[in-house]
């Protein structure tokens, strides 16, 4: 079982709608919590980060983590066209080392 | 800044032959990760280095692995010999300590 778990897709919305992206881990040692958008042919760059319980927003974006369940979720509010994009959840201990879920492909239609 | 660079952007090469993939981290920044991104594995660090000094290569998938970094401003990746199932998107990338990391734009390997 993979330390990280996100379920690759595809996902197809309409523009405006709410999507919401999730992914559950096994290691309860990991402190901080990021998601990561990527543009095809492009490297990942980092969109949001928190490192503890509860909701951070950021503009259309809340980042959501429950410690307790193990649980991270990306909400994206009157989505559009330029957030097609694959998103990747990652976490660490603290340290350097990321791990990353396998990524969502989120195409937002007009 | 010119950001992370990485050459070349795209590789095609017969099974065997050796594979050399480089790096240009941002000025300044400590740390050094090298990925692998395949549609199979997702993301997955191969080994990261702090100061030019190599820190985890847990990630590395065999001896035909290799990478250096001989200053601060230069690392390589080195795949010999090169197999098809070494086809993979191959990601540089470079932060701070404890911040962001900033991924490069990838090295697309084929192994035929």
């Amino acid at each position: 079982q993979k330390e990280v778990e996100q379920d690759p897709g595809p996902l197809s919305v309409p523009e405006g709608a709410i999507v919401s992206l999730n992914c559950t881990y096994s290691n309860s040692a990991f402190q901080y919590f990021m998601w990561y958008r990527q543009y095809s042919r492009k490297g990942p760059e980092l969109l949001m980060y928190t490192y503890s319980s509860g909701n951070k927003e950021d503009g259309r974006f809340t980042a959501q983590v429950d410690k307790s369940s193990k649980y991270i979720s990306l909400f994206i509010r009157d989505s559009q066209p330029s957030d097609s994009a694959t998103y990747l959840c990652a976490m660490t201990q603290g340290a350097q080392k990321l791990v990353f879920g396998q990524g969502t492909r989120l195409t937002i239609n007009p | 800044d010119a950001g992370v660079i990485q050459s070349p952007r795209h590789e095609v090469t017969e099974m065997g032959q050796e594979v050399t993939l480089r790096c240009k981290p941002i000025s300044g920044h400590d740390y050094l990760f090298w990925y692998r991104q395949t549609m199979m594995r997702g993301l997955e660090l191969l080994i990261y280095f702090n100061n030019n000094v190599p820190i985890d290569d847990s990630g590395m998938p065999e001896d035909r692995f290799s990478a250096k970094m001989p200053n601060a401003s230069f690392s390589t990746l080195k795949i010999q010999p090169s197999e098809p199932r070494d086809s993979a998107v191959y990601f540089c990338a470079s932060s701070l300590p404890g911040g962001t990391q900033y991924f490069g734009p990838g090295t697309r390997l084929l192994v035929l």
